[in-house]
């Protein structure tokens, strides 16, 4: 079974705050997603990682797929109330894999 | 832009009501889901289907069924609510190609049964 732990659990920090979220495992994934879920909402699919040491940024946010596929790191830099929201990571397994394994997530709480 | 839609939204239900859960997409996605997910914690896999009259139970026990009788359709079906069935549940399709698997979520459907 592959796992995905997902650290910390909980954030709280301040408007303006760097802040990085890790997602690590002990499975290769073929690629791995991050998405982020705001309450009553479904997840949002925020990028998509494949290739080991790849690294995607989406404005403030800048994402890192660690070299062996088995890790992943989310850095928000200059974080902004808007930012609130729980962090999935989800991993997949390649061709024919029918699921993704998600993480439990990071519940991150930017205050004003 | 996912185009993936759960109705209702919310549900307030009776004890020993038989409910059926809603989720359609229009991306032609072969792969379905369905999620348990309690506010602000992991999401836990209760059924899944690979296209048209395939479904598989998921990872969390669940007193649900589901069908797939249709690409677009996968809905959902809990023959006599409980209490406990009390959660958010949310609907999924994914796609794959250039060795990923990308999911797209519904806005999910709250569930409170009293």
């Amino acid at each position: 079974t592959q796992l995905l732990e997902q650290s910390p659990q909980f954030l709280s920090i301040q408007e303006g705050e760097n802040l990085t979220v890790y997602c690590n495992s002990s499975s290769v994934f073929s690629s791995l997603q991050w998405y982020r879920q705001e309450p009553g909402e479904g997840p949002v699919l925020l990028v998509t990682v494949v290739t080991g040491g790849e690294v995607k940024k989406l404005k403030r946010l800048t994402f890192q797929f660690g070299d062996a596929r088995k890790d992943s790191s989310l850095h928000i830099t200059a974080a902004q109330p808007g930012d609130t929201g729980l962090y999935l990571c989800a991993g997949g397994s390649g061709a024919g894999s029918y699921q993704l394994t998600f993480g439990k997530g990071t519940k991150l709480s930017v205050i004003p | 832009e996912a185009d993936i839609y759960q109705t209702p939204r919310y549900l307030v239900i009776g004890t020993g009501k038989k409910i059926t859960l809603e989720c359609s997409q229009t991306m032609g996605h072969d792969k379905m889901y369905w999620y348990q997910q309690d506010p602000g914690m992991e999401l836990h896999l209760i059924h899944y289907s690979y296209g048209v009259n395939s479904t598989e139970k998921g990872d969390l026990s669940s007193e649900s069924t589901v069908s797939r009788i249709r690409t677009e359709h996968f809905p959902l079906t809990l023959e006599s609510a409980r209490p406990s069935h009390t959660s958010q549940y949310l609907c999924a399709s994914s796609k794959q190609g250039g060795g990923r698997t990308e999911a797209f979520f519904g806005q999910g459907t709250r569930l409170t049964v009293v």
